[in-house]
């Protein structure tokens, strides 16, 4: 099965502990986002990236970190400056960030705080 | 970024009634795309209609677009249970530009 997978399902962070989460695609697909969702709210971009070992920064990118050393994955780091990390987060991909069209999402990682 | 906006925040309809909610954006747009979100888990990728269309069908779902109004409508004929969700819109512009997605509007589907 072609899918985004994301994981850990629920994550907890204590305080000024740097977290991980997880994102994997075998869409073979190039472009690949990570977007925060806090209770009864929209999307918000955190970090994009269109192709291998390059990412961009989106809306509300202070206090994360990405990398992108393979297609197939895009992990987010949560740091300690992040203070308000508590939300719902969404990986997703799509063919290309170009055509911006049609973005896959993941299942969310629910970060909460100790 | 092209900010989408629902309206309403919730609605909350009998099942087999229709469900219609609304879009508006800000900014030129290339596309206007619908998610359904099931609480808890992804967003589902729902309809795209591109900005020189102005009505797409797909299955029980018609989606509207007035770029001169910059607005958009979702309608879910003959509701079901199944149907409860959130729905957002997300509007698509040039390419490299970002897509943005709007608070979403709450469906309740009562049996």
């Amino acid at each position: 099965d072609g899918g985004i997978t994301q994981s850990p399902k629920y994550l907890f962070r204590k305080e000024g502990q740097n977290v991980t989460l997880s994102c994997e695609q075998n869409l073979n697909h190039d472009a690949m986002y990570w977007y925060r969702q806090d209770p009864g709210q929209g999307l918000r971009l955190i970090y994009y990236s269109q192709i291998v070992n390059d990412f961009q920064k989106g809306d509300i990118a202070e206090g994360y970190s990405v990398s992108r050393e393979k297609k197939e994955s895009f992990p987010l780091t949560v740091t300690s400056a992040q203070k308000n990390p508590t939300a719902f987060y969404l990986c997703a991909s799509s063919i290309d960030q170009g055509t911006n069209e049609k973005l896959f999402f993941g299942s969310g990682t629910q970060l909460s705080v100790l | 970024s092209q900010q989408g906006e629902e309206d309403p925040q919730a609605l909350s309809i009998q099942e087999g009634e229709n469900a219609t909610m609304n879009c508006s954006y800000k900014t030129s747009i290339n596309n206007l795309q619908w998610y359904r979100q099931n609480s808890g888990r992804g967003l589902v990728h729902l309809i795209l209609i591109r900005s020189n269309e102005r009505e797409k069908h797909s299955g029980r779902l018609r989606v509207t677009l007035d770029t001169s109004k910059k607005s958009s409508s979702l309608l879910i004929t003959a509701s079901r249970a199944a149907d409860t969700a959130s729905y957002f819109c997300a509007g698509g512009g040039a390419a490299g530009n970002k897509l943005t997605f709007g608070g979403g509007t709450r469906v309740l589907v009562k049996p």
